[in-house]
């Protein structure tokens, strides 16, 4: 099985504090995804990267996020002032840049806003 | 823009039942078709795809395609309580982009 590996996993700030996750894709994946998912529920698409560029995102992201990938080895989220409604598991993917190829998921970080 | 919808948004069945998921889809040109499957506190997984028309077995689990009704769905032959997870649906587009559209999803409970 492919190893996507997020960091941290749990994550606590408080409301108006920036938050900042991790995602190391797996070797070789030109491709990586941030989702957030609340509640256990659907997959909230975010941001998507191909070969380090951002290629498409939400305008939730374009607002109040940052994300890049420095290297094809390392992702990064970062939430600018935090808010309650940001609490959430937030799932990192990557995968071959191809519609048939699988996305792989890290384990995710979970956010907390208090 | 693509519009992926599941139903049922919930289902709990009795163990040993067979178990059927539903996705659609708006968009024809749509060329990829997923089911991840989530335990509860763990990554979602891919579970099965399929790429044409028809049916695909493998195992419990059989994904039916039907590109000219929009529809694909997930069967779950004598379903286990280790079935009990979120499925999530998801469909990709023709060409080199992996974006997924996922569904909301489906949370399967199965009873023993």
């Amino acid at each position: 099985d492919a190893a996507v590996t997020q960091k941290p996993r749990y994550l606590i700030k408080m409301k108006g504090q920036e938050a900042e996750m991790k995602c190391i894709p797996e070797k070789g994946h030109t491709a990586v995804f941030w989702y957030q998912q609340k509640q256990s529920k659907e997959l909230k698409f975010l941001i998507y990267f191909q070969n380090q560029q951002p290629l498409d995102q939400i305008d939730m992201v374009k607002e109040r996020f940052s994300a890049v990938c420095p290297s094809s080895s390392l992702c990064s989220l970062g939430i600018r002032t935090c808010e309650a409604e940001d609490s959430a598991l937030y799932l990192c993917s990557s995968t071959l840049d191809r519609g048939y190829a699988e996305q792989f998921f890290g384990p995710g970080t979970r956010l907390t806003v208090l | 823009q693509q519009n992926v919808q599941q139903s049922p948004e919930s289902l709990i069945v009795p163990e040993g039942a067979r178990t059927s998921l539903n996705c659609t889809f708006s968009d024809s040109a749509s060329q990829y078709f997923w089911w991840y499957r989530q335990h509860s506190g763990k990554a979602p997984k891919a579970l099965m795809s399929i790429f044409s028309n028809g049916e695909k077995e493998e195992g419990r689990f059989t994904i039916h395609l039907n590109k000219a009704s929009l529809h694909f769905s997930l069967h779950i032959r004598d379903s286990q309580p280790s079935d009990s997870a979120l499925y999530l649906c998801a469909v990709s587009m023709m060409g080199s982009n992996a974006k997924l559209t996922f569904g909301k999803g489906t949370k399967l409970s199965v009873k023993s």
